[in-house]
């Protein structure tokens, strides 16, 4: 089975400033991807990054960059320059690439907060 | 706009009535997933279709059930519905079944059982 664990269940960053959101993961499979995703006031989900497990270089989506660290289990998401925009929720996601359906399992996601 | 559209965008019902849920994935995509979003179980998956074959169930209630048409549009029925099956329900969809690809979702619809 696999699990997402998001640890900080709420956030505040200074506009502009870089802030951190964290995501630890567990798995058994040895192929999966990893995915970040913004869910704003509105409610829509949108899709921000994605990080596969074989991928060397950690991805990277202009101002959004996932840092992967396959040892740890650990693929945290990294926002440059916040903007008052970036103030949502924001979940990790995991898909296992096997055989048995493409479905995403989520962390219980980070509220964060931008400040003026 | 993810190119998902789901239909109806708000559903107020009552206890032990039946719903219908309508997505429509983005064009080309054969992958459609159903998930749940709600206070107390958070995002949970419930099922996924492709090319119109049940793929992969999750937590979903055996109230519950979805099919994928031959147009590739997707609907989930909700039956004898209770207070807790008040969520915010998500279609996605993708291009294929496995690999890299992502899951774009829809803006969900919002269900209310009263």
């Amino acid at each position: 089975a696999q699990k997402i664990t998001q640890t900080q269940p709420g956030m505040f960053v200074q506009e502009k400033e870089a802030v951190t959101l964290d995501c630890t993961y567990d798995t058994s499979d040895q192929s999966y991807g990893l995915f970040w995703y913004k869910q704003p006031s509105s409610g829509e989900m949108i899709f921000l990054i994605y990080q596969g497990s074989y991928d060397e270089q950690n991805a990277t989506e202009g101002r959004y960059s996932l840092n992967f660290q396959k040892a740890r289990k650990s693929a945290n998401l990294v926002i440059s320059a916040s903007q008052l925009g970036d103030s949502a929720m924001y979940f990790c996601a995991m898909r296992a690439n096997n055989n048995a359906g493409n479905m995403l399992t989520f962390g219980g996601g980070t509220r964060l907060m931008v400040k003026p | 706009d993810s190119g998902v559209t789901q239909t109806p965008k708000h559903l107020i019902t009552a206890t032990g009535q039946r719903v219908t849920l309508r997505c429509s994935p983005r064009s080309g995509d054969l992958s459609v997933y159903w998930y749940q979003q709600s206070l107390d179980q958070g995002l949970q998956f419930l099922i996924q279709y492709y090319n119109g074959e049940e793929r992969a169930k999750g937590n979903i209630l055996e109230r519950f059930s979805a099919q994928q048409f031959p147009d590739l549009h997707s609907e989930l029925n909700l039956s004898s519905l209770e207070l807790g099956d008040s969520a915010l329900y998500f279609c996605a969809s993708s291009v294929g079944d496995g690999g890299s690809y992502e899951q774009y979702f829809g803006p969900g619809t919002r269900l209310t059982v009263t």
